[in-house]
């Protein structure tokens, strides 16, 4: 069975630039949560669909981040324009049940904005 | 809010020696705690949970009890590897931001032969 798999790995881009990252949930996985890690600090949550719908996205930082999920399958996060700030490494999870605690973590993107 | 407080490393030590990382939280409620593990090049992956105060989760070597009393959930391993060789985090979830996850900010370990 395939995990969490999200594109790109890497990603340089320049300050004002448009990036946007792909997140493909386990198939069947209702629940998926992205977040991120930035300059080495701790893992912050960003936001948690259920389905096709935003359950929770209160850790989003402004209206620069917008992350969809259509169709409930994969989703992505836009970052409109880019800002230095941004730069960290962005994890995607996905878990069946909102219950069921084990959450299944791609592998990141790791973001530079220059 | 809810917040967890792990040790910063990097951590160097030797194959077979003694692993401590300490991890300290802040939660309203009884919240689960976790420790999860990424090793290089690769995702986060769950290591080992407890969800009860006293409860001790282990895993491959690894064990943490969940000390309510303290608000800790320190990792050890008596004997570590070079495949141990990665970033820990200490993680809850279940106090005041609910079904988040709330994590430390990790600690490196590097095992060396």
């Amino acid at each position: 069975e395939a995990g969490v798999t999200q594109f790109p790995s890497h990603s340089v881009i320049e300050k004002g630039q448009t990036v946007t990252l792909r997140c493909d949930p386990i198939s069947g996985h209702d629940n998926l949560y992205w977040y991120r890690r930035v300059m080495g600090k701790e893992i912050k949550f960003l936001l948690h669909f259920v389905k096709e719908s935003k359950q929770d996205e209160s850790g989003m930082p402004n209206n620069r981040f917008l992350a969809e999920r259509t169709g409930g399958t994969y989703s992505t996060l836009k970052v409109q324009p880019a800002e230095l700030e941004d730069s960290g490494v962005y994890f995607c999870a996905s878990s069946p049940g909102v219950r069921n605690e084990k959450l299944f973590f791609g592998s990141g993107t790791q973001l530079s904005v220059l | 809010g809810d917040s967890v407080t792990q040790m910063e490393g990097p951590v160097t030590l030797s194959e077979e020696a003694f692993l401590t990382i300490n991890c300290t939280y802040t939660a309203t409620g009884y919240p689960s705690l976790f420790w999860y593990v990424q090793y290089p090049g690769e995702g986060l992956q769950l290591l080992l949970k407890a969800t009860k105060a006293d409860d001790k989760g282990s895993n491959k070597g690894f064990e943490a009890t969940y000390r309510k009393e303290t608000t800790s959930f320190h990792l050890e391993k008596g004997s570590v590897q070079v495949s141990d060789s990665a970033v820990y985090f200490c993680a809850l979830r279940g106090g005041a931001a609910g079904n988040k996850l709330t994590f430390g900010g990790g600690t490196r370990v590097l095992v060396k032969p």
